[in-house]
């Protein structure tokens, strides 16, 4: 079974451009999320999807950050204008709970985005 | 004060010493527990879950002590294949479900 695919694996580019990020997640997983790493931190969550809905946003910074999820499946993250404090691991994650009442179980991550702002 | 909080090591052990990792959580809301490891430059992976009676999973152990809302990881015989960062994870329900991670904490196997 495929696991969590993340795209690209690597990107650098220069403050102020647009840059986005792809997950898709395991088959039949409807919860999804991102999150974000840095250096010497755990994962820091910035949005958690039910199938297509946005269900926690709170940690998204609105401003520049933006996500969609439009048919239940895969995802995307843009940011636009990127900053050089948004330089980090994007972490893509989906698990088979976690929606409604139902306590979230294992989360399978992808590799991540590895971003790079100059 | 940070929800989930972690002593960040290094912790440098030589092979086969026994290592313990504590964590301790600030929100009562937290409902589920989780062990999880990332080696360097990778995703983290689920390790263990932790349940109030205690779990062991080969030369692994996870306590949960509620009352002190602190979580511990007990790993014995330690391998160099040990070396990574684990990253200890709560769920709490606050009106609706939210998975938070701790920073984690370095092991370092030596032989």
């Amino acid at each position: 079974e495929a696991g969590v695919v993340q795209s690209p694996r690597y990107k650098i580019i220069e403050k102020k451009q647009p840059v986005a990020f792809w997950c898709n997640p395991i088959s039949g997983h409807n919860t999804l999320y991102w999150y974000r790493q840095n250096l010497g931190q755990g994962p820091e969550l910035l949005i958690r999807y039910e199938n297509e809905e946005a269900v926690d946003d709170s940690q998204l910074p609105k401003d520049r950050f933006s996500a969609e999820r439009l048919k239940g499946v895969d995802s995307t993250l843009k940011i636009q204008p990127a900053e050089l404090g948004d330089s980090a691991v994007y972490l893509c994650a989906s698990s088979s709970r976690g929606q409604g009442a139902s306590p979230p179980g294992e989360l399978f991550f992808g590799e991540g985005s590895r971003l790079t702002v100059l | 004060r940070k929800e989930v909080e972690q002593d960040p090591g290094p912790f440098n052990v030589p092979e086969g010493a026994t290592v313990a990792f504590n964590c301790t959580y600030s929100n009562s809301a937290s409902q589920s527990f989780f062990w999880y490891r990332q080696d360097c430059r990778k995703e983290p992976k689920l390790l263990m879950s932790v349940y109030s009676s205690g779990n062991e999973d080969g030369r692994f152990t996870a306590q949960l002590n509620r009352a002190s809302q602190y979580i511990s990881l007990l790993i014995r015989d330690s391998k160099l294949s040990d070396s990574a960062t684990y990253l200890c994870v709560v769920n709490k329900n606050t009106g609706g479900f939210k998975t938070i991670f701790g920073a984690g904490t370095r092991l370092f196997v030596k032989a």
